[in-house]
């Protein structure tokens, strides 16, 4: 069974940073690209940033670009997403997804970022 | 930047009923075009992608069709278990992007 568990989330004030994490299980990981997508409390869905299977290749929205950082560990499994900067507008459920087409959806994380 | 432009944002059908939903891409996505299903507090489930295939176990009430930049998804016979909001998202080209949701009730 695909699953991906997102953490890392936390209350973190403005300007601060946070790692979130997205362990994959259930299939071979390293043959999927990746994408984080994030959901405003009560808004639609924001697609973040994409990686590759090899990490070679990598896009941003521009909302995020430059203050998040996405990366990968195939030996890990794993999915990170480093933000820094972070701005109440920010504040959100994260999720972790499989492919472009969003075959897997993680089960989110949620970031809140408030003084 | 592709837009998407979903309609309608909110929508209330009697159980049975067949509901549309459209979704029109601001140019061409090579009909790389995915529906998503999302129940309150719970993730996102992909039900289409590419137009009009449907993702394993997803029931054969729901359908895709469209080209070029004009998408429509359907429910033949709405089930109560079918209230959610729908997405729709193009996968042509970096950024993807989503449609801005149809919350979808029941009479």
């Amino acid at each position: 069974e695909v699953q991906l568990v997102e953490s890392g989330g936390a209350l973190v004030q403005p300007g601060g940073s946070l790692r979130l994490s997205c362990a994959a299980s259930g299939f071979t990981f390293n043959m999927f690209d990746m994408n984080w997508v994030r959901q405003a409390p009560g808004k639609g869905l924001e697609w973040l940033s994409y990686i590759s299977r090899s990490g070679n290749t990598i896009y941003y929205a521009d909302s995020v670009k430059g203050r998040f950082t996405i990366s990968r560990d195939n030996a890990k499994k794993s999915l990170y997403l480093q933000m820094q900067s972070l701005r109440a507008e920010d504040s959100a459920v994260y999720y972790c997804v499989r492919r472009s087409r969003g075959d897997s959806w993680g089960q989110g994380t949620l970031v809140t970022v408030s003084s | 930047d592709i837009q998407m432009t979903q309609s309608p944002s909110s929508l209330s059908a009697s159980v049975g009923d067949r509901v549309t939903i459209t979704c029109q891409a601001s140019q061409a996505i090579n009909n790389f075009l995915n529906w998503f299903q999302q129940k309150p507090g719970k993730a996102p489930k992909l039900l289409i992608y590419d137009v009009s295939n449907l993702e394993t176990g997803v029931p054969s009430r729901f359908s895709g069709s469209g080209s070029g930049t004009d998408f429509t998804f359907t429910i033949y016979s709405l089930q109560p278990e079918d209230i959610a909001t729908y997405y729709c998202q193009q996968s042509d080209s970096l950024p993807y992007t989503f449609g801005q949701g149809t919350k979808l009730e029941i009479k």
